[in-house]
């Protein structure tokens, strides 16, 4: 999931598989992470968040892991569906602070 | 519930030429920002507010200004369109500045072309 300038990177996979959405965050001080879906035209909605005290949230079908060695982030979509197929962001935050970084995002493909 | 709400959607102006986004959001935040999104990229922030009579700067401040005389409204200003700050522009609204209650709630987008 990390930048590669003005393309970006793609996951193309098929419905019903699992899906794995890597990003790199920057900043070692950010100690709360969310994952943003944005579907095309509109705007991104939240999926699930992750405090820097957790290494593994799930919700309704997603997961989040969190590797603070290596400031990793990934996001898991269980029985990957059409409906999937999105943006998906990874954020990153100082609780207290004011600024969400966002990372460059990874275009999903899933395959009916 | 509207949520937050950006007007206009899509606007198309010439170089040189003023105009101002008008964001609302109904959720009582206290905190605004303002995004902008271009082709490839994440969401750079430009500015943001943490409540009624503040504004500061983010990421890309540089051409355009803010303001937030309402708690539910924050204006994007651009005195002075460039081709440059042809993008897609998105508000959004949070409780909080990270967490428990720091997610980003965002409006649909206002699309801006500078000619």
């Amino acid at each position: 999931g990390e930048s590669v300038g003005l393309h970006l990177p793609t996951l193309s996979v098929q419905e019903g598989d699992n899906s794995i959405i890597n990003c790199a965050y920057s900043n070692s001080a950010s100690d709360y992470f969310i994952w943003y879906k944005q579907e095309s035209g509109k705007g991104p909605q939240f999926i699930i968040d992750i405090r820097s005290n957790m290494d593994k949230r799930q919700g309704q079908r997603v997961t989040v892991l969190l590797n603070k060695t290596v400031k990793h982030l990934s996001l898991q979509i269980a029985a990957t569906q059409p409906g999937d197929s999105a943006v998906y962001f990874c954020a990153e935050t100082v609780t207290g602070g004011f600024k969400t970084i966002f990372g460059a995002g990874t275009r999903l493909f899933v395959k009916a | 519930n509207a949520g937050v709400t950006q007007t206009p959607k899509f606007r198309v102006l010439k170089t040189g030429q003023s105009m101002t986004l008008l964001c609302a959001q109904d959720m009582n935040h206290e905190y605004m920002y303002w995004y902008r999104q271009d082709p490839g990229m994440g969401l750079r922030l430009i500015h943001y507010s943490v409540g009624e009579g503040t504004t500061a700067k983010g990421e890309v401040p540089d051409g355009y200004n803010v303001s937030r005389l309402k708690k539910q409204n924050f204006l994007l200003g651009l005195e002075s369109a460039a081709p440059s700050q042809t993008s897609v522009y998105f508000c959004a609204s949070s409780y909080s500045g990270g967490a428990p209650f720091g997610e980003l709630f965002f409006g649909e987008g206002s699309r801006l072309t500078v000619l």
